[in-house]
Formats: structure tokens, C-alpha cells, sequence
């Protein structure tokens, strides 16, 4: 079983609307947790952190449950531009572990 | 430019050929790290220092791959003997030890023939 398990989709939307993506992890000793966002061709970079009470960034938000291992980002109003793959980080020891991405195709 | 920079952004080698890449990280980063990653996969952690200090290795990285950070500043990453199952695209990424969020270069593409 991978460390990190995402839907890998794609996830084909049409602009402004919500989309949902979950992530669940297997290291219940894991502390910290991210979502990274990777456009094709290019570096991953950090989308944002997600915490125990669950954070918000504009029109990103993201949940965490410890209980079920489970973490979820949302995204409200899509736009054409937040057309990538959304990655599911989560620490084990002193590394990031990856999932293998959800990608995400926002079209007008 | 302050970000981290990776040396080749492409390399291409033939099989049996040894292959040498480098990292600079963002300067007043102290943890460095190399990823692996292919096409439809997340990045794969190969290894990471702390300053000059190779704290952790993978247990999946062969004995051909090996790493250095001399002085705690750039790390070079090379490949001996290179197979085709090595291509993939190699990320460099720094973070600061009080902080686990990771800054990624742009990666080095290798693909052996």
C-alpha cells in the first residue's frame, strides 16, 4: 500500500465550479500536512498547509481527519487557470512523502 | 533569481554513462533535498542533508546513485552506469529546518537511450 493515495482523475469541470479532491495516508504518526500544485512540465509548489482545524485561502480550503487519515482539499468558483495536478503531501520523519496527483482540467 | 537552480535542465546520455547534476539552494536553506519523479507519479524522495550532513537515504536508491553537499551549500547528485529505468525527471528542493515546506527547482530531465 502507497504511503499517499489519491484519485488520480482527471477531474474535467467547468469554470466556477466546486471541486472536491481527498487524499488519505497510512502513517498515523505523520504531523504535517500539505497540498502542493504541479503544472504540467514545471516544479511543484506549495498550494498551501493544512491544519487540525482546517484552513482556508481565498477560494482553497482544506481539511484534515486524523481519525480517518484523511485529508481534503475544496475548490470553490474554478478557473481556467487552476487547471494542474494537486498533490497530497504528508511528512514521514524528517521527508515529504508525494502522492501521485489528482489532476484537475477546469475548461470554459 | 533567489530560488533554488538546478545544472543541467536536460541531459541526455547513452546507457553505462555516469551523469553529474547539481543544486543550488535558496542560501539561508540548511535542509536539502533530491526527488525522483516520472511521468503520472508524485515526486519520490532519493535522499536529503542537513548542512553538510547526509541525514537520510532511501532504501530504493541503488548503490550507483550517490549524493553530496560539501560545505553545506550545493549538492550534486551523480549516476554511475546509467540505465534506461534511471530517466526521469531529478528535483532538487531547500527548506529551512524549523519549517518542513519545500521550495523546488526547476529539475534536471534525464533521459538515458
Amino acid at each position: 500500500r502507497k504511503e499517499v493515495e489519491q484519485d488520480p482523475g482527471p477531474f474535467n469541470v467547468p469554470e466556477g465550479a466546486t471541486v472536491a479532491f481527498n487524499c488519505t495516508y497510512s502513517n498515523s504518526a505523520s504531523q504535517s500536512f500539505f497540498w502542493y500544485r504541479q503544472d504540467c512540465r514545471k516544479e511543484p509548489k506549495l498550494l498551501m498547509s493544512v491544519y487540525s482545524s482546517g484552513n482556508e485561502d481565498g477560494r482553497f480550503t482544506a481539511q484534515l481527519n486524523r481519525a480517518s487519515q484523511y485529508i481534503s482539499l475544496l475548490i470553490r468558483d474554478s478557473k481556467l487557470s487552476d487547471s494542474a495536478t494537486y498533490l497530497c503531501v504528508v511528512n514521514s520523519g524528517n521527508k515529504l512523502v508525494f502522492g501521485a496527483g489528482t489532476i484537475l482540467r477546469v475548461k470554459s | 533569481d533567489t530560488g533554488v537552480s538546478q545544472d543541467p535542465r536536460h541531459k541526455i546520455t547513452k546507457r553505462g554513462q555516469n551523469v553529474t547534476f547539481r543544486c543550488d539552494p535558496i542560501s539561508e536553506h540548511n535542509r536539502l533535498y533530491w526527488y525522483r519523479q516520472t511521468l503520472g507519479q508524485g515526486p519520490e524522495f532519493l535522499t536529503y542533508f542537513q548542512n553538510e550532513a547526509q541525514l537520510e537515504k532511501s532504501r530504493l536508491l541503488s548503490d550507483r546513485f550517490s549524493a553530496e553537499r560539501p560545505k553545506g551549500s550545493f549538492s550534486t547528485l551523480e549516476i554511475q552506469r546509467t540505465e534506461q529505468g534511471d530517466s526521469a525527471m531529478y528535483l532538487c528542493a531547500s527548506s529551512l529546518v524549523r519549517d518542513e515546506k519545500l521550495f523546488f527547482g526547476s529539475g534536471t530531465q534525464l533521459s538515458v537511450l
